[in-house]
């Protein structure tokens, strides 16, 4: 199995971009689509980015998904960043296992 | 429009078991696969069950392999999780949610999970 780490918090203020980065601990993290939530509070996840890099419809261009074989890591960017996008962000992927995997979630602060 | 809506937390002892029910609605409940994640208070996400559409393929989290069994019920539009010998630390909100790629023709789960239900919280306290 292996792990996905976010920092646990970053913030930023309005109009800013933002990034959150997830980094896989073994394997590469080409070799399984990499998905963020957000949660705000109170609230269900929901999708912000799936297949590393694909948004749902209704989901502004704002966000976008990367990911990067030489630090072995995912990332989410929120640009023109607005106080609605505080919110908890998770990457999420699964392993060889048949085992979801979670990491363990970023604060953002939007101040 | 898609609907996944959990059912049959409450509190329960340590040793004890608890069935949660998930109903969908909305869309072709026996084409895709299932999950449950779970949610302590305060802290992250953590999935703990995936069946495959048909109910032949099951995993589960380590954490709770041996005791949580998932199940699906296609007549009823139903997903379950029997939760036996719970623990303090099973305390959790569990959302269902589903599976973003239909299981026919034998495609597995693609472990994005497309749309949630509200959550049902299950706390385990003597």
């Amino acid at each position: 199995n292996f792990m996905l780490t976010q920092p646990h918090s970053v913030s930023e203020s309005p109009g800013k971009t933002v990034t959150i980065s997830c980094t896989r601990s073994s394997d590469s993290i080409a070799s399984n689509y990499v998905q963020w939530y957000q949660q705000r509070p109170g609230s269900s996840p929901t999708t912000v980015i799936f297949e590393d890099n694909q948004r749902p419809s209704g989901v502004p261009d704002r966000f976008s998904g990367s990911i990067d074989s030489s630090s072995n890591s995912a990332s989410l960017t929120i640009s023109g960043l607005k106080t609605e996008d505080e919110a908890d962000y998770y990457c999420q992927s699964y392993d060889s296992n048949n085992q979801g995997v979670f990491g363990g979630g970023t604060k953002l602060t939007v101040l | 429009q898609v609907q996944l809506v959990e059912s049959g937390g409450g509190v329960v002892q340590p040793g004890r078991s608890r069935r949660l029910s998930c109903t969908a609605s909305g869309f072709t409940f026996s084409t895709y696969g299932m999950h449950w994640v779970r949610q302590a208070p305060g802290k992250g996400l953590e999935w703990v069950a995936v069946i495959s559409y048909d109910g032949s393929k099951k995993y589960y989290a380590d954490s709770v392999k041996g005791r949580f069994t998932i199940s699906r019920d296609s007549s009823k539009n139903t997903l379950y999780l029997q939760m036996n010998s719970l623990r303090a630390e099973d305390t959790a909100v569990y959302y269902c949610a589903k599976d973003y790629v239909p299981g026919l023709l034998g495609t597995p789960p693609s472990y994005y999970f497309d749309y949630w239900g509200q959550g049902t919280l299950v706390t385990v306290s003597s």
